[in-house]
């Protein structure tokens, strides 16, 4: 049973327009997350993190919200650029603390 | 510094064979791991190893072993390759348990 969920598995942006990616869990225990930015042929890169005592979390265009009692954190890149396009995964750090628990990711693209 | 380098790149095996996928980090982390990524599957975690001389299993473990050669160095094995074992397999590591570093995959082919 999925425990991290992106339910959209593509996103069609703008460039200079706002991506938001969505992403939901189900174990209430989990206390930080974590966005991952994943180009064609290469590894995934780490992007922006949130722990569960914040709501917020911003980093130059990428913001990330926490909604807790929704189980819902979301991704927010403004303005969206041509070379944000790629595939993004949200995780979550499971309850032991030793590894993350990835959902399936959203290719995200952007057009100029 | 390379960070985490995986070796091969590529490989195509015949159903049966076996083959050690091997991964190294230069970053001086405890911790490193074995993801599979399929299509529409996301990463799926095989093994990892929380510090040298630990090794503990993943969502996905079947069908693999790991060794943790020594802090750098982390090899996934494969006994008996099967078709189900095609996929893109990353490599990471971390000094704690978010903000995992990943190596550039190794695609693998079984036929």
């Amino acid at each position: 049973d999925q425990q991290v969920k992106q339910n959209s598995p593509s996103l069609s942006v703008q460039e200079g327009r706002i991506s938001i990616l969505n992403c939901d869990y189900t174990n209430s225990m989990f206390d930080y997350f974590l966005w991952y930015k994943k180009y064609p042929a290469e590894g995934p890169t780490f992007l922006i993190s949130i722990s569960s005592i914040k709501d917020k979390n911003e980093d130059g265009r990428f913001t990330v919200f926490l909604n807790k009692s929704a189980k819902h954190l979301s991704l927010h890149i403004v303005p969206s650029q041509p070379g944000d396009s790629a595939v993004y995964f949200c995780a979550a750090l499971n309850q032991a603390g030793t590894a993350l628990i990835f959902g399936k990711g959203t290719t995200l693209s952007v057009s100029s | 510094n390379a960070g985490v380098t995986q070796t091969p790149k590529f490989q195509v095996l015949k159903t049966g064979q076996s083959m050690t996928l091997q991964c190294a980090q230069d970053m001086n982390h405890n911790s490193m791991y074995w993801y599979r990524q399929d299509p529409g599957m996301g990463l799926r975690l095989i093994y990892y190893s929380a510090s040298e001389g630990t090794t503990d299993k993943g969502e996905v473990p079947n069908g693999y072993n790991v060794s943790r050669l020594n802090k750098r160095e982390f090899s996934l094995r494969l006994e008996s390759a099967a078709p189900s074992q095609t996929s893109v397999y990353f490599c990471a590591s971390t000094a704690v348990s978010y903000e995992q570093y990943f190596g550039p995959g190794t695609r693998l082919t079984v036929t």
